[in-house]
């Protein structure tokens, strides 16, 4: 079973603020975490990866961290827009094998 | 389009009936996995190749599944005497590399699969 939890709860925003989206995991120390979008229908495209050693990384709008104490990861979508509104996942690959477990993923709505 | 491309996007087979999936992998991409997908969850991995080698099974995955890469290209994933629970998008993905490369996951558009 996965491991890695991610709100199922929909996340809904106002257009301009700031979405944040929890990815918890346990019994992993996995060197590094990535994260996608995937629009309905679609197969999920990649977006961000952070590795174990590093504690933030920016992409445009986009920022990720990586907390390894705590074993969580949180994905920060600043100055949201419709367009953003998509399901993203969380992925991992716990035993450094290349074999990336993912987890069930949060729906963002943003709202205009 | 050099992205991954699966076929057919759809495929609405009848409980019992085998079914065949094939994905196109990016050209320069020597690492290709299948995931397995159902509503409101995340993609749940089922096996993956480095070129023709098929490197690991998901011990969750039936014997009524199988997979190849005979020539380290192309892919096909075949499910033999389907079931209703194997209703769910089939999604391939390719990268590079091999070890512990970090490369991220291409993925195509998925397969989705209605058993009847």
């Amino acid at each position: 079973s996965q491991k890695i939890e991610q709100n199922s709860e929909a996340l809904n925003i106002q257009e301009g603020k700031t979405a944040t989206l929890t990815c918890n995991y346990t019994n992993y120390s996995p060197a590094y975490l990535q994260w996608y979008r995937q629009d309905p229908g679609r197969g999920p495209v990649f977006l961000l990866l952070i590795r174990e050693n590093e504690k933030e990384k920016r992409k445009e709008r986009l920022k990720v961290t990586f907390d390894t104490t705590l074993k969580q990861s949180l994905f920060h979508i600043t100055a949201s827009q419709p367009a953003d509104s998509a399901t993203y996942l969380c992925a991992l690959d716990p035993y450094n094998t290349d074999k990336l477990i993912f987890g069930t993923g949060t729906r963002l709505q943003v709202f205009p | 389009d050099t992205g991954v491309s699966q076929d057919p996007r759809h495929k609405i087979t009848k409980r019992g009936q085998n079914v065949t999936f094939r994905c196109d992998p990016i050209s320069e991409h020597n690492r290709l996995y299948w995931y397995r997908q159902t509503l409101g969850q995340g993609p749940e991995f089922l096996t993956y190749f480095q070129n023709e080698a098929q490197l690991e099974k998901s011990r969750l995955l039936s014997d009524r599944f199988s997979a190849e890469r005979p020539k380290g290209s192309f892919s096909t994933l075949e499910i033999q005497r389907t079931e209703q629970g194997d209703s769910a998008m089939y999604l391939c993905a390719s990268t590079t590399g091999g070890g512990q490369n970090n490369s991220p996951l291409h993925f195509g558009n998925g397969t989705r699969l209605t058993v009847t």
